[in-house]
């Protein structure tokens, strides 16, 4: 049963415009979210998070949205570059919660065509 | 400049070996993990530890061990490589909830 869905396996967005990766929850105890960024062969790297407190998180091209109500949270990055082209995984963890383990979603695979 | 090291990048082994994944952080991180990836799918968590001595299983199961008897090191053991562990191995440490992971760069593992 996953706990952190990202529906959308690729997402195909030309340069300049807004990219925008959903990520949906389904454990009402989750109260951290996390996006990470993925190269192949590479291991993830972390890009932006946020708390359960806020629903809005902003960091340079990076923002990131969070709906409790709806258990959903959203990155928006604009505008799109090249060099975002990668694999990006939405995490989520729970204060409190076995070894503070995040749980990944099976990531999206963002294309950003010139 | 990476904080967490996975040794080797790239490993082919053939069935039957014993293997170790090394993973060593100089964040001074009590809590480091275990993740195993599948091409397109999640990271499943394969082991975690809270510090020294400590280690758990996580949500997969994995007939691999583990240890801790160094904060800076979490070792990965499979006692007989098999092609069903052919996966990539991520290593990630954290200073704690709300703080997130830093994850080396993974060992793509293949056993023939």
């Amino acid at each position: 049963d996953q706990q952190v869905k990202q529906n959308s396996p690729s997402l195909s967005v030309q340069e300049g415009r807004i990219s925008i990766l959903n990520c949906d929850y389904t454990n009402s105890m989750f109260d951290y979210f996390l996006w990470y960024k993925k190269y192949p062969a590479e291991g993830p790297t972390f890009l932006i998070s946020i708390s359960s407190i806020k629903d809005k998180n902003e960091d340079g091209r990076f923002t990131v949205f969070l709906n409790k109500s709806a258990k959903h949270l959203s990155l928006h990055i604009v505008p799109s570059q090249p060099g975002d082209s990668a694999v990006y995984f939405c995490a989520a963890s729970s204060q409190g919660g076995g070894a503070d383990g995040l749980t990944f979603g099976k990531g999206t695979h963002l294309i950003i065509q010139p | 400049e990476a904080d967490i090291y996975q040794t080797p990048r790239y490993l082919v082994i053939g069935t039957g070996k014993k293997i170790t994944l090394e993973c060593s952080q100089t964040m001074g991180h009590d809590k480091m993990y275990w993740y195993q990836q599948d091409p397109g799918m999640e990271l499943h968590l394969i082991h975690y530890s809270y510090g020294v001595n400590s280690t758990e299983k996580g949500d997969l199961s994995s007939e691999s061990t583990v240890s801790r008897i160094r904060t800076e090191h979490f070792p990965l053991t499979l006692e007989s490589a098999r092609p069903s562990h052919t996966s990539q191995y991520l290593c990630a440490s954290s200073s704690g909830w709300g703080y997130g992971y830093t994850f080396g760069s993974g060992t793509r593992l293949t056993v023939v």
